[in-house]
């Protein structure tokens, strides 16, 4: 089955830029009609979704955070990425991917990864 | 954006229904889908559309919705189906959201 996983430090200092990775296993990012999703959670707090690519390589991002934000994907690889920049203490998270699907009226994010924790601090 | 209300906290006694709500203007056109996040876990979809499971997701858990509101109902609660629980949905424009989630406890 479809098997997501994020990988990229764990500790990135103000004002850098946070990268992250997710490796999709099981299926590729290229097949279907999927999307591929960012979505991050402070430690104690709700969920936040930052943005998707298409596997066409469209975007869409979180209003919030669209001017720091960049989700790239790489079929080649079966990987997409995000980019956060300028970060600050108030993106410390555990930043998840997520498969979400769209049919008409109907969405959802269906596969998980198991999270990644990134700590801003200098 | 997406903006959706959930009360922070219900609780329902072992066995008995229990229904958490969602509210928020976007789902009078579009569906919510529902997640359940345990300490320590990722998020689980568990319902979707107009009352959806994905595989392996019991049939105690069932969805509906009615203008500017979505439910989530779990028939006979169990001890495990303890967790946060999160609504979502996207707006005309693309733009998903999250409800605040709502923490469910089992007495």
């Amino acid at each position: 089955q479809v098997q997501l996983q994020e990988s990229g430090p764990g500790l990135v200092k103000p004002s850098e830029t946070l990268s992250l990775t997710c490796t999709v296993s099981g299926g590729s990012v290229s097949s279907g009609s999927y999307d591929w999703s960012w979505i991050r959670q402070p430690p104690g707090k709700g969920l936040e979704w930052i943005g998707y690519v298409y596997n066409s390589g469209g975007t869409k991002y979180s209003p919030s955070l669209k001017s720091r934000v960049t989700i790239s994907i790489d079929t080649s690889r079966s990987q997409f990425s995000l980019k956060l920049s300028y970060v600050t203490a108030a993106d410390t998270a555990m930043y998840y991917c997520a498969r979400s699907f769209t049919s008409g009226w109907v969405d959802g994010f269906d596969i998980w990864g198991q999270g990644t924790m990134v700590i801003v601090s200098p | 954006s997406s903006e959706l209300t959930q009360d922070p906290a219900v609780s329902v006694a072992l066995g008995q229904i229990v229904r958490i709500t969602c509210r928020g203007d976007n789902l009078r056109k579009y569906y919510a889908s529902w997640y359940q996040q345990k300490p320590g876990q990722a998020p689980l979809l568990v319902m979707y559309g107009q009352d959806s499971r994905p595989s392996g997701i019991p049939d105690r858990f069932s969805g509906s919705s009615s203008g500017n509101a979505a439910s989530l109902t779990i028939n006979g609660a169990q001890a495990e189906d303890e967790a946060d629980y999160y609504c979502s949905s996207r707006d005309s424009g693309g733009d998903h959201g999250f409800g605040g989630g709502t923490r469910l406890t089992v007495l």
